[in-house]
């Protein structure tokens, strides 16, 4: 069965420090991997996208990277900042096209001052 | 340009009432989904749409919902009749016709069941 597992649950961090968010999967075929963040009462906001032949990509203070052989990849934020809190949502498309998604529950992370 | 857009944003309806969300998607975007996202999870697929053909709608309980997307642009999503358990918020999204590309998310509206 196809499936995306996130870790941690949750996480607490003060502003400013560093963090690392982890997706494991097992869909295949592989199409591509995404990174959203989702603040409450938002819907989804893309971040990243890594295709199979992508290893890292960032955005800002985001940097996604991907391990296609060991099926992980980690979502690092530098310098966090209070806006910072929110879920972070792995998706994982399988398949032509990337159209069919499987959605991870989502890390919560906290940024405190 | 706007973004994907839904109405409403929330709606309270009682068990066994009928109620419908609404759903205009990017322009140009011919990709169209529904998800339902309940409280600390991720969002789960109800229905995909490539222009106006339903092309995944496994995971839609196809007793109680439906979905229609006439023409090809905005879309309806319908639950008749409504039990407690679909409390939720109902997201709709959209990406254009290229593969491996973002979707763009609603804000979703937030369905109580009373």
């Amino acid at each position: 069965k196809n499936q995306v597992e996130q870790s941690p649950q949750s996480l607490i961090i003060l502003e400013g420090k560093n963090c690392t968010l982890q997706c494991n999967y097992t869909v295949s075929p592989f199409s591509n991997l995404r990174w959203y963040k989702q603040d409450t009462g938002r819907g989804p906001v893309s971040l990243t996208i890594m295709t199979f032949s992508e290893n890292t990509k960032s955005n800002g203070r985001y940097t996604a990277t991907l391990d296609a052989d060991t099926k992980q990849s980690s979502l690092h934020i530098t310098a966090s900042q209070l806006s910072d809190s929110a879920s972070y949502i792995c998706v994982v498309s399988e398949g032509a096209g990337g159209f069919k998604t499987i959605f991870g529950a989502g890390t919560r992370l906290f940024v405190k001052a | 340009e706007a973004g994907v857009v839904q109405s409403p944003r929330y709606k309270i309806i009682e068990k066994k009432q009928p109620v419908a969300f609404w759903c205009n998607p990017i322009s140009g975007h011919n990709t169209l989904y529904w998800y339902r996202q309940n409280l600390g999870q991720g969002p789960e697929l109800l229905i995909r749409y490539e222009n106006e053909e339903a092309v995944d709608d496994s995971q839609l309980p196809k007793d109680r919902f439906s979905a229609e997307r006439l023409k090809g642009v905005d879309s309806t999503l319908k639950i008749q009749p409504a039990e407690l358990g679909d409390s939720a918020v109902y997201l709709c999204a959209s990406s254009p016709p290229e593969m491996n590309t973002e979707a763009f998310f609603g804000q979703g509206t937030r369905l109580t069941v009373v």
